[in-house]
């Protein structure tokens, strides 16, 4: 069974405090892993796409770095704006749909 | 315009009530998910459709139906609402064309609450 767990649970940092957060998974062939972003009353939003070891995807402050047992979304000096939960999810080798991990809430204060 | 469009945003219902979520795309994607997310559970899959003709149930089925009415319409039914159905209910979307893997794409949910 797939499993993907998300950590740490939440995470509250000074505004310019650059940190990561980690998505450790277990799949019997990966696909692909994807990172999201969801704010307060909305639906997640698409960030990125990893597939190999060793791939690195970037936007903004937001780094997504991949090897063969988990994923970091590295902040790099967060602004309050990038305040939300970030959800990791996994696809396997099958034709199977996204299993997601519960998210880590990331506060940013000024 | 949003490309993934859920109806109602909020509905507060009883007991015993049946009770339809729709979900609507306009993104031409053939793939439609439907899940529901509660505090400290994280997204759970509950059905999803590869095309109008293919349902296949998810993580946790029991309780719910869904119906695909059209490539651009899914609708997930509550025939006889519990109060632990209480959650925030999303639709979702992929594509199978272009590159391969695409990702999910997210309506803003519909907020469910049961008395």
């Amino acid at each position: 069974e797939d499993q993907v767990t998300q950590s740490p649970e939440a995470l509250r940092l000074q505004e310019g405090e650059s940190s990561s957060l980690n998505c450790s998974y277990t799949v019997s062939g990966l696909r692909g892993l994807f990172w999201y972003r969801q704010d307060p009353g909305k639906g997640p939003e698409f960030l990125f796409t990893l597939y190999s070891a060793g791939e690195e995807k970037e936007k903004e402050r937001l780094k997504a770095t991949l090897t063969k047992k988990e994923s970091f979304l590295h902040i790099t000096a967060p602004k309050p704006e990038d305040s939300a939960t970030y959800l990791c999810a996994v696809r396997d080798s099958g034709n199977t749909p996204l299993v997601f991990g519960k998210g880590t809430r990331l506060s940013v204060i000024a | 315009d949003a490309d993934v469009t859920q109806t109602p945003r909020n509905r507060i219902t009883k007991t015993g009530k049946r009770i339809m979520l729709e979900c609507s795309q306009t993104k031409g994607h053939d793939r439609m998910y439907w899940y529901r997310q509660d505090p400290g559970l994280g997204l759970r899959l509950i059905y999803y459709s590869f095309d109008v003709k293919d349902i296949n149930k998810g993580e946790i089925s029991d309780g719910y139906s869904v119906s695909r009415q059209a490539q651009a319409k899914f609708s997930l039914s509550l025939e006889s609402a519990i109060p632990n159905q209480t959650a925030l209910y999303f639709c979702a979307t992929s594509d199978t064309t272009g590159t391969p893997n695409q990702p999910q794409h997210f309506g803003d949910g519909t907020r469910l609450s049961i008395l």
